[in-house]
């Protein structure tokens, strides 16, 4: 997951909105997508973009991207203590059909 | 619908010996992929399916890996003679294709002692 790029860890109050930032290198790809991990658990797929819009959003998710910049955010509204997880970005592989790039995952903890 | 389905959950074996994973992805799901999963990082994709197809095997240690996916459904991956740094969690998905959104397994959680 060189290609994307992550802050590793982010903690808010339980209410507060989480703002999580991802960056990625290669544009071969027509989606984005944002996927949560609970410990001891697989990938589950969160939200997604399409490339040509600039936001999505989905109930508490707000999802921006800043294709100029290839830069990617995840907010979540009104953080619980439930959305404490490992969030990762998955950017584009290095050309059309190839399996996305994952960053490293940013570590959201949620105290109450 | 059912999940990707991976076993098995946890494997320890000792360094020098081999061990096989086993995938079976969502019916109907053409791509296939094998990601590793180390501690404290992201998924690194290992080998990705196009039905019985491989597209990318780019970063699969070839000496001591390999996979398969007979017949374009189920697959598995095998490593062989494992090394203490092969210790991580496997992770299969599928998806409809390569710019879907993937479903991912639970994972088989590979001790190397």
């Amino acid at each position: 997951g060189e290609d994307v790029e992550q802050s590793l860890f982010l903690s808010v109050r339980e209410g507060d909105s989480s703002v999580i930032n991802c960056t990625y290198t290669d544009s071969s790809s027509t989606y984005l997508y944002w996927y949560k991990q609970e410990p001891g658990a697989g990938l589950q797929l969160l939200t997604y973009i399409f490339s040509n819009m600039d936001m999505k959003q989905d109930q508490r998710l707000t999802v921006l991207l800043n294709k100029k910049d290839k830069h990617l955010s995840l907010r979540i509204a009104d953080t619980q203590t439930g959305d404490s997880a490992i969030y990762f970005c998955a950017g584009p592989g290095p050309r059309a059909g190839y399996a996305l790039n994952f960053g490293k995952g940013t570590s959201l903890l949620v105290t109450p | 619908e059912a999940g990707v389905a991976q076993s098995p959950r946890y494997k320890i074996i000792e360094k020098r010996q081999s061990v096989a994973f086993w995938c079976n992805p969502i019916s109907g799901h053409a791509t296939l992929y094998w990601y590793q999963q180390i501690l404290g990082q992201g998924p690194k994709l290992l080998i990705q399916f196009q039905n019985n197809g491989v597209v990318d095997d780019s970063q699969l240690p070839k000496d001591r890996f390999s996979a398969e996916r007979l017949k374009g459904v189920d697959s598995t991956l095998k490593i062989q003679p494992a090394k203490l740094e092969d210790s991580a969690v496997y992770l299969c998905a599928s998806s409809f294709g390569a710019t879907y959104g993937y479903t991912f397994g639970s994972g088989t959680r590979l001790t190397v002692v």
